[in-house]
């Protein structure tokens, strides 16, 4: 079974740091693009940041450009994001995505994860 | 940044047909992908490069794309359709490349 499991989410005060893991099983992982997406509560959808299934392109949402950091380890079929300088905006279910396509990054995403949540509140 | 506009809302009647539009500048012109969401649920992909059908994905699920807006077509509704539908477009030259709609909420009446 194609599989994706987040962790690592948490409540952080503003300025902190945090990582999130995604444990990717099911399928080979280092043939796929991955993405990490996020909804704030009550909200809607929003990309977040992506990276290819070489680690060769690493793209990223204007709203977490310099702050939030995307990668994956091959071997451990895992993908993070390491985040910093939070803010109270940050505060979402982040989701894990793996594109559909083998090797291109088309932003379509047909498996996700159940979500980590982080809150970023003092 | 680019900017993707859907309807907060539609409603339809069981059987008939939904259409969700999405909306932007020159959209034809890139790849449009759209997801479900039922409440407490993680999206699921049910239209991806303008029209393809992932697996598992009714017929009853069709997109097209072309000038300025991209289009969901749900045919036959059924209650089991009802969901927030959120519209993608990925554009490898764009910074930033990914942007998603607000969403479009369906109601089955």
């Amino acid at each position: 079974e194609v599989q994706l499991v987040e962790s690592g989410g948490g409540l952080v005060q503003p300025g902190r740091s945090l990582r999130l893991s995604c444990a990717a099983s099911g399928f080979i992982f280092d043939e796929y693009a991955m993405h990490w997406v996020r909804q704030a509560p009550g909200k809607g959808l929003e990309w977040v940041s992506g990276i290819s299934w070489n680690s060769g392109t690493k793209v990223y949402a204007d709203s977490v450009k310099g702050r939030f950091s995307i990668s994956r380890d091959n071997a451990k079929k895992s993908l993070y994001l390491q985040m910093n300088s939070l803010r109270a905006e940050d505060t979402a279910l982040y989701y894990c995505a793996k594109e559909i396509g083998i090797v291109v990054v088309r932003g379509a995403f047909d498996v996700w994860g159940q979500g980590a949540m982080v809150t970023v509140s003092s | 940044s680019y900017v993707l506009t859907q309807p907060p809302s539609v409603s339809v009647a069981p059987g008939e047909t939904a259409r969700i539009t999405c909306g932007g500048d020159n959209i034809g012109r890139k790849s449009v992908n759209w997801y479900l969401q039922r409440p407490g649920q993680a999206p699921v992909l049910v239209i991806y490069y303008d029209g393809d059908r992932p697996s598992g994905i009714p017929e009853r699920f069709s997109g097209s794309n072309s000038g300025t807006t991209a289009t969901l077509t749900i045919s036959r509704v059924e209650v089991g359709d009802e969901a927030d539908y959120y519209c993608q477009v990925w554009d490898s030259s764009s910074d930033p490349p990914g942007v998603l709609g607000a969403g479009t909420k369906v109601t089955v009446l």
